[in-house]
């Protein structure tokens, strides 16, 4: 089946702990994104990948940090967490050049940072 | 930048009635793509319909069409013969072709709650 798997679902961590969010497509999908999604403020890009070790910032990049050493995988690390970044994440993947399938979405992971 | 913009935080309807969501946005570019997303309460993020900017006829899923005024830069969904499972969040999203930074990146409206009453 073609997902984008993200783990944990749900995490809680202290202030200042490092943590590492997972993120897999199977769909040899060129370009992945990561976004957060806050109430009234629906979803905004943190960091995108356009392939291999091309990584660049979205709009909310500060805290974050993102690699890509392999197609299919993009984790997002947080060096030190803290209370503003609690929030829905969500990672995504779609196909280079073909804007208009939209992009595949992970299931989220509910990060509380106390 | 393009933003967009969804100015109706809730909205309700009773079942099989029609209910239309707003979604306005903005940009200078003339290529892009829009999309409504669907978030059920399970978290998921299911693509529901989606439209490209140079065609004229509007989209439509089944039950769910977008009225896309180019000028107005407006793309509303219409859900028609609404059911239980039509509750959920709704996404408006834009991107575009134009190069730079803004290729292919996914901006977001702030959403639209829609209950479905029995």
């Amino acid at each position: 089946e073609a997902q984008v798997t993200q783990n944990p679902r749900y995490l809680i961590t202290v202030t200042g702990k490092k943590l590492t969010v997972t993120c897999s497509q199977n769909m040899n999908h060129e370009y992945m994104s990561w976004y957060r999604q806050d109430p009234g403020l629906g979803l905004r890009q943190i960091y995108y990948s356009m392939n291999v070790e091309v990584t660049d910032k979205g709009d909310v990049p500060e805290g974050y940090k993102v690699s890509r050493k392999e197609k299919r995988n993009f984790p997002l690390i947080l060096e030190s967490p803290s209370p503003n970044q609690t929030s829905l994440y969500f990672c995504a993947s779609r196909p280079g050049g073909v804007l208009l399938r939209g992009y595949t979405f992970g299931s989220g992971t509910r990060l509380t940072v106390v | 930048a393009q933003t967009v913009t969804q100015s109706q935080p809730e909205m309700s309807v009773q079942e099989a009635e029609t209910v239309t969501l707003s979604c306005t946005y903005d940009t200078s570019e003339s290529d892009y793509y829009l999309f409504w997303y669907k978030q059920p309460p399970s978290r998921q993020m299911i693509l529901v319909i989606r439209q490209e900017a140079y065609k004229q006829q509007n989209a439509t899923e089944n039950r769910f069409s977008v009225n896309f005024q180019k000028a107005a830069k407006s793309f509303s969904l219409k859900i028609s013969d609404s059911q239980l499972g039509d509750a959920a969040m709704y996404f408006c999203a834009y991107t575009t072709n134009a190069g730079g930074t803004s290729y292919g990146k996914l901006t977001f409206g702030q959403g639209t709650i829609l209950t479905v009453h029995p």
